[in-house]
């Protein structure tokens, strides 16, 4: 069974903060790892995705893939009340599969 | 450019009725995704199109649930009969061709099974 964990939270971190999103994976042929954000009652946008070992930014965003331990990462700077949602890890080994996500609350 | 369009947005059955979704991709993308999103869980692929082409449905419950994408373009997604457990909101996602890592997400179609 391909499964994708998170920690459920809700995590809360005040304004301004750095917000550190886990996600850890069984399948060691997982090929890629990707972030999606999901407001309540709307759908998951792709924030970004991962290939290689390391880490990656974009903007606020930096994604951190470990492949030998199988743990993938996400972290926000500067976090903004406007950040507040539930975010969610996916992996591709084959199909696509997701995490159950882990719901972020910034405080102003 | 206009997203991909989903109908209806709301849906409320009683076990054992028929129901079906449908699904209008982003003009140009040739990949089609139908996911179940039970409430506090993440999405689940059901079944994934290439053009009119199943690539993947090895997720889909074939007894009860079926789909379509008989010209390459839109698509149907059908409970036939419907459960209590099939209750969750239904996504229909598009990417271009081989492009998975960027799938776009329809608004979704909520389900209720009473």
């Amino acid at each position: 069974q391909k499964e994708v964990e998170q920690n459920s939270g809700p995590l809360s971190v005040p304004e301004g903060a750095i917000a550190s999103l886990n996600c850890t994976y069984s399948d060691r042929g997982s090929q890629s790892f990707f972030w999606y954000r999901q407001y309540s009652g709307k759908s998951p946008e792709l924030i970004m995705f991962i290939y290689s070992n390391g880490d990656k930014e974009d903007g606020r965003f930096t994604a951190q893939l470990n492949k030998a331990s199988q743990y993938v990462s996400l972290l926000i700077r500067d976090s903004q009340p406007s950040d507040s949602a539930t975010y969610l890890c996916a992996v591709k080994a084959g199909d696509m599969r997701f995490g159950a996500g882990t719901r972020l609350t910034v405080k102003p | 450019e206009a997203g991909v369009a989903q109908s209806p947005r709301y849906k409320i059955i009683e076990k054992r009725q028929s129901v079906a979704f449908w699904c209008n991709p982003i003009s140009g993308h040739a990949t089609l995704y139908w996911y179940q999103q039970i409430l506090g869980q993440g999405p689940k692929l059901l079944i994934q199109f290439q053009n009119n082409g199943v690539v993947d449905d090895s997720q889909l419950p074939k007894d009860r649930f079926s789909a379509e994408r008989l010209k390459g373009v839109d698509s149907t997604l059908k409970i036939q009969p419907a459960k209590l457990e099939d209750s969750a909101v239904y996504l229909c996602a598009s990417s271009l061709a081989g492009a998975y890592y960027e799938q776009y997400f329809g608004p979704g179609t909520r389900l209720t099974v009473t």
